[in-house]
């Protein structure tokens, strides 16, 4: 089985620009979730996405954005990007089901803001 | 609002010997879920060990156990017989039940001495 795929791993954006990150949840997954991390927040919940509906956000400007897709994939946008908005963008999915089955997380896109 | 509290930035311990992780929670909450997830350099997040509150039983997953304190709210990691490939970052994450979120405390860094 597949695992959690992110992509790209790596982006160099200038600060004003926008971004999309891009996850593809391990197939019957339908729960994704996404995580900034930074060395001086640490791990941080963005917001999560079940079956194309957010169904719970953290506490982030509204620059930081989602979808997701009836495919379950989800892609995470941050517009007029800012120097801290550089971190490692981790994504994760699970059954959604609210059970004890864990969240399964990919490599991570990591953003550079210059 | 639930913390989790990761007191030892990092420990080290030589292979083959034992090593033990805190991590402290706080929550209203009678029903949970908590992990332990280890992030080597590659990134990934990756689960170690899962443990429900509403179980007493610790949680065994080889080398790895927990001691888990409910009163104490007390989540503590086991490493036996530690080897190489253990070295990372160590997370202890807990979770709601009727939730996807994950919070996240600061870490803790093992290196393993051989």
């Amino acid at each position: 089985k597949a695992g959690v795929t992110q992509t790209p791993r790596y982006l160099i954006k200038t600060r004003g620009q926008q971004v999309t990150l891009s996850c593809s949840p391990i197939s019957g997954h339908r729960s994704v979730s996404w995580y900034q991390q930074t060395p001086g927040q640490g791990l941080q919940f963005l917001f999560e996405y079940f079956s194309e509906t957010q169904r719970n956000k953290g506490n982030f400007p509204g620059r930081f954005s989602g979808r997701q897709f009836s495919n379950s994939r989800s892609e995470m946008n941050v517009s007029t990007l800012e120097l801290g908005d550089s971190a490692l963008y981790l994504c994760a999915s699970s059954l959604g089901d609210y059970s004890n089955q864990p969240q399964h997380f990919g490599d991570g896109t990591r953003l550079s803001i210059l | 609002a639930q913390t989790v509290t990761q007191s030892q930035p990092e420990m080290s311990v030589q292979e083959a010997e034992t090593v033990t992780l805190s991590c402290t929670y706080d929550t209203s909450e009678s029903d949970y879920y908590l992990f332990w997830y280890k992030q080597p350099p590659s990134r990934q997040m990756i689960l170690v060990i899962r443990q429900e509150a509403y179980k007493q039983q610790n949680a065994t997953e080889n080398r790895f156990s927990v001691n888990f304190q409910k009163a104490a709210k007390s989540f503590s990691l086991k490493i036996s017989d530690s080897q190489l490939g253990d070295a990372a970052m160590y997370f202890c994450a807990y979770r709601d039940f009727g939730n996807e979120k994950l919070t996240f405390g600061t870490g803790t860094r093992l290196t393993i001495i051989p």
